[in-house]
């Protein structure tokens, strides 16, 4: 069974621009969550989707949005980029939603740097 | 401060030996889960524990919970070089803002 896919990798993007990561969940998982990594903040959550609903959110300004398909994937964007947005964006996907306590399970993650 | 939090930050051991890590969390659970990450990678899931477990084992690892203390710890026996890696606890708060929440990591090194 294939893992979580995340795309693209590695990506350039200029201040002020914005950004568009996919996730392609496990198949038959239904939550997808986001997560962004840095240095100085470690892990922090982004949001969650289930069933194409957003269910939690973390405290991430309105420029970071996402959003679920009807197939479970789930892109989110992250629009007038600034250069502390550069970081891994992980994606994580689950058979029920966080709350259920399912095993998570992570892709690569998609590097973003802002120059 | 960020609930779940591992100490140390930095453990560096002979290959061979027991390395244990440490994470602290400070609201109800109902789980309490194990990554690991190596550099620049995505986390790898290595156990889950549930709030009415105690122990856990799956292979070398060994991962404890008492709830009463709000603290878990994961010891990786007879460490080997390919066991280099960053380790994260994560815990799913129930309590107010629901999000999952990870410690800040304890970079564990192996050396041969």
């Amino acid at each position: 069974k294939a893992g979580v896919t995340q795309t693209p990798r590695y990506l350039i993007k200029t201040r002020g621009q914005q950004v568009t990561l996919s996730c392609s969940p496990i198949s038959g998982h239904r939550s997808v969550s986001w997560y962004q990594q840095t240095p100085g903040q470690g892990l922090q959550f982004l949001f969650e989707y289930f069933s194409e609903t957003q269910r939690n959110k973390g405290n991430f300004p309105g420029r970071f949005s996402g959003r679920q398909f009807s197939n479970s994937r789930s892109e989110m964007n992250v629009s007038t980029l600034e250069l502390g947005d550069s970081a891994l964006y992980l994606c994580a996907s689950s058979l029920g939603p966080l709350s259920t306590g399912n095993t998570i399970y992570f892709g690569e993650g998609s590097w973003l740097t802002v120059v | 401060s960020q609930q779940g939090e591992e100490d140390p930050q930095a453990l560096s051991i002979q290959e061979g030996e027991n390395a244990t890590m440490n994470c602290s969390y400070k609201t109800s659970i109902n789980n309490l889960q194990w990554y690991r990450q190596n550099s620049g990678r995505g986390l790898v899931h290595l156990i889950l524990i549930r709030s009415n477990e105690r122990e856990k084992h799956s292979g070398r690892l060994r991962v404890t919970l008492d709830t009463s203390k709000k603290s878990s710890s994961l010891l990786i026996t007879a460490s080997r070089a390919a066991d280099t890696a960053s380790y994260f606890c994560a815990t799913f708060r129930i309590q107010g803002a629901q999000k999952l929440v990870f410690g800040q990591g304890t970079r564990l090194t192996i050396n041969p």
